[in-house]
Order: C-alpha cells, then sequence, then structure tokens
C-alpha cells in the first residue's frame, strides 16, 4: 500500500506570497493532519480534517488554512508568506477519527525569501 | 496542558552500546504517548507507542520504551546501537490518542563507530 504523499517536495516563495501544498493520505485513511517543523519550535500541529470537516485547529494565524476534498486528499494554505514561515510541512494520516497511528509523508520543504 | 520534555537534545553512543533516550510528559490524564524517528530529509516514523495497555511497549528495529506513571516517564531504549540508527527521535503525547500529537523537541542520536 503507498504511502502518504506530498506535493511539491521543496518549494522556494518570495514573501507577501501564497503557497498551496497538497498531501495525499494511504488509501482508505479519511484523517489529515499537518504539522509544521521549524528548527525553533520544533513540530507544531496545524489542523486536522476529518471527512472534510475540520475537527481540530492548532494556535496559528489566519493566514494558515486548509481544507479536505471527498477523495480525502488535503492542501493547506498560507497567505502573505512570512520569512519565518520557511519550514518543513508534514502532513499525517490515519484511518480514522478514532485511530491512534498517524502515518507521516515526506513533508514539504518551504523556503521563504 | 500536555507536553513533553526529551532531556538532551543530541545523544551519542558507539556502535554496540545501550541507547537512552529520556522523555519525561506531563498530563492531567493518563495519557497515550508515542515515540517517532526522522531520517535525513524524511517524514517521521511510528518507532511504538503505549496506549494503557503492558507498560513495556516493544517497537520496530529493536527498540522498547517503559511507561513509568509515577516518574511521568516513556524512556526509549535500545540494547545495541547501530550505525542505522543515527536520526532524530522524537516523544509524542496525546490526551485521548486520536487527538492532536504534541511533540518533543527531539533528540539527535548519533553512533561512532
Amino acid at each position: 500500500k503507498a504511502g502518504v504523499t506530498q506535493t511539491p517536495r521543496y518549494l522556494i516563495k518570495t514573501r507577501g506570497q501564497q503557497v498551496t501544498l497538497s498531501c495525499s493520505p494511504i488509501s482508505g485513511h479519511r484523517s489529515v493532519s499537518w504539522y509544521q517543523q521549524t528548527p525553533g519550535q520544533g513540530l507544531q500541529f496545524l489542523f486536522e480534517y476529518f471527512s472534510e470537516t475540520q475537527r481540530n485547529k492548532g494556535n496559528f494565524p489566519g493566514r494558515f488554512s486548509g481544507r479536505q476534498f471527498s477523495n480525502s486528499r488535503s492542501e493547506m494554505n498560507v497567505s502573505t508568506l512570512e520569512l519565518g514561515d520557511s519550514a518543513l510541512y508534514l502532513c499525517a494520516s490515519r484511518s480514522g477519527a478514532h485511530a491512534y497511528e498517524q502515518y507521516f509523508g515526506p513533508g514539504t520543504r518551504l523556503t521563504v525569501t | 496542558a500536555q507536553s513533553v520534555t526529551q532531556l538532551g537534545s543530541h545523544v551519542s553512543v558507539s556502535e554496540g552500546a545501550l541507547v537512552l533516550l529520556r522523555c519525561n510528559y506531563s498530563s492531567s490524564v493518563p495519557p497515550y504517548l508515542f515515540w517517532y524517528v526522522q531520517y535525513p530529509n524524511q517524514g517521521l516514523q511510528l518507532l511504538l507507542k503505549y496506549t494503557s495497555a503492558a507498560t513495556l511497549v516493544k517497537g520496530i528495529n529493536g527498540f522498547e520504551a517503559e511507561f513509568k506513571k509515577s516518574e511521568t516517564s516513556f524512556h526509549l531504549t535500545k540494547p545495541s546501537a547501530h550505525m542505522s540508527d543515527a536520526a532524530e527521535y522524537f516523544c509524542a503525547v496525546s490526551p485521548s490518542g486520536n487527538t492532536p500529537l504534541v511533540f518533543g523537541k527531539g533528540t539527535r542520536l548519533s553512533v561512532i563507530a
């Protein structure tokens, strides 16, 4: 079974631009979570979607948004990019809302210049 | 609020030596605990999880961890380090197992030949 895939793997954007990252969960998984990883703040939860509905949201500004499609694929969007948004963005999927194990993708490395 | 403390941002061991990575958590309720490993330029891989069953948990690649409620600890061990174990290790806690993960800052393990 294929793992979690994220596209693109690497991205360079300019401050003020917006960006969209994509995540395809493991086949059959309906829950998708997003995490931001930076050297300073470590791994921080952004949001989680289950069956196209946002279940949980982390403490990030409104510039960070996401959505989930009917095929469980998810996108996250960051508008008005800031230098501090440079990070590795990780997507994780699990089979259902009550499943314990999360399976992570390889991440998208976003660099904001 | 849940939190996780990993003692030691960098641990170095000789090949064949015992690996001990420390994790302490704070939680107002019995938590669910996880250890993940991250290799360079990759996502997170689940090593093992504690879900209130046996206090000694065995995971992949010869790793195990023991849940000690009295010490609020969940230290990760491996009897004999291999060069391939060199990576970053993250301890994480979840209040109910299926809620967002709260990660520690990570411990980078180096294995010396």
